[in-house]
This record gives structure tokens, C-alpha cells and sequence, in this order.
């Protein structure tokens, strides 16, 4: 079963806007990653943040991790209409190597 | 193209039927992953190998599903008896050392009729 929760399930904002995402997990892990997925297709890394990290950035992406909460967030800056898809956290529990994804949160960002 | 690659893309199958999934890892990834996506909901993990070595695998793994990477490079999903609740996305992912980054496939998609 799935071990992580994102919330919203869904957003819709317009270009230019910022897009923030939220995940909550449930056990103690090695590291998160946050994954995008186009419809029907296969998923994208974005952006890998380690248990001893607390913020992590690349391009227009801004990762934040709290292992005390359990939460992570993943915003988006000035989205673009190509940034519409799902977007997934997972977690690589401690001691194993497999992605514990959650449920996905669907962005649109309208033109 | 020197990323994960799966075969076939597509898979309409009749219940009953055996079905089987290929997926070619990136060259020098030793890590391969299969998980299973349903409509609207995130991948969960199947099962995963080191070299060819299975090293672990879920309980959504039941008795008709079997997968083999004989050699440590690429590896088969079986699916024995399809029943309807199989019809999913099939992804398959590779990494060159875990735990990090795994990078996925395209997936296969299968439709049991």
C-alpha cells in the first residue's frame, strides 16, 4: 500500500503563478524524491533530497523536507503551461532501496 | 536512445491468458524495479533485483505473477491466468546503485477483456 499522502489531489492555477505541493509519509527514510508524470506516460525524476537535507533547489524547483513532521513540499515558480501533469513523492524507506510513492497531485496550469 | 525501454507498449489480453512484459534496464544500472500503477492512483512496488539476484518482493506479488532477470541485465514480468484486476500500468525502473534515483521506463500497459 501506498505510504504517502499529497495534498491538494488537485490544483489549478494560472502561468506565472507559483504551484506548492505537500506530502506527508509514515516511516523513517533514507531519502524522498519528487517524480512527474505526464498523462500515460512514464515518470521523470525531478529532484532527490536526503534525510540530512532540509532544502533543496534546482531551477524553478524548491524542495523542503521535515523529518520531524514527516512532510515534504515541492514548489513550482513561475509555472508554465508545460508543467501540467501529476506530480508524486516517494520515499525509500530506511533499509530497503524501493520508492513508497503517494497519491499524486494533478496540476493545471492554464495559458 | 540509451534510457529504460519496455516492450510491448501496449497489451489487450483476453481472462485466462499468460501474459509476459520485457524490460531493458539502463546499460550499467545493476538495480531493476517493477511496480504496478492503477488509474488515478501512484506506482506501488512490485519487486526488485540486484544483478540478478531478487532481493525483494511485495505481497501484491500473488502465486501468478513471476519475474526473472536471468542474466543481471534485462528482466520478464509473467503474469499467469489474467484476470480482470490486473489491467494496469506496468513500470519497470533502474538504478546504478540503491538507495537513489531510479529512472523509469515508459511502462506497459495491459487491458484484460
Amino acid at each position: 500500500s501506498q505510504q504517502g499522502e499529497e495534498d491538494p489531489q488537485a490544483l489549478s492555477i494560472q502561468e506565472g503563478e507559483n504551484a506548492t505541493m505537500n506530502c506527508s509519509y509514515k516511516t523513517s527514510i533514507n531519502n524522498l524524491q519528487w517524480y512527474r508524470q505526464n498523462s500515460g506516460r512514464g515518470l521523470v525524476h525531478l529532484i532527490l533530497i536526503r534525510s540530512n537535507e532540509r532544502e533543496k533547489h534546482s531551477g524553478r524547483l524548491r524542495v523542503t523536507l521535515d523529518t520531524s513532521k514527516k512532510s515534504s513540499s515541492l514548489l513550482i515558480t513561475a509555472s508554465r503551461a508545460a508543467d501540467t501533469a501529476s506530480y508524486f513523492c516517494a520515499t525509500v524507506p530506511y533499509n530497503t532501496d524501493k520508492l513508497i510513492f503517494g497519491t499524486g497531485t494533478r496540476l493545471q496550469v492554464f495559458p | 536512445d540509451t534510457g529504460v525501454s519496455q516492450d510491448p507498449r501496449h497489451k489487450i489480453t483476453k481472462r485466462g491468458q499468460n501474459v509476459t512484459f520485457r524490460c531493458d534496464p539502463i546499460s550499467e544500472h545493476n538495480r531493476l524495479y517493477w511496480y504496478r500503477q492503477t488509474l488515478g492512483q501512484g506506482p506501488e512496488f512490485l519487486t526488485y533485483f540486484q544483478n540478478e539476484a531478487q532481493l525483494e518482493k511485495s505481497r501484491l506479488l500473488s502465486d501468478r505473477f513471476s519475474a526473472e532477470r536471468p542474466k543481471g541485465s534485462f528482466s520478464t514480468l509473467e503474469i499467469q491466468r489474467t484476470e480482470q484486476g490486473d489491467s494496469a500500468m506496468y513500470l519497470c525502473a533502474s538504478s546504478s546503485r540503491g538507495p537513489d534515483t531510479q529512472y523509469f521506463g515508459p511502462g506497459t500497459r495491459l487491458t484484460v477483456l
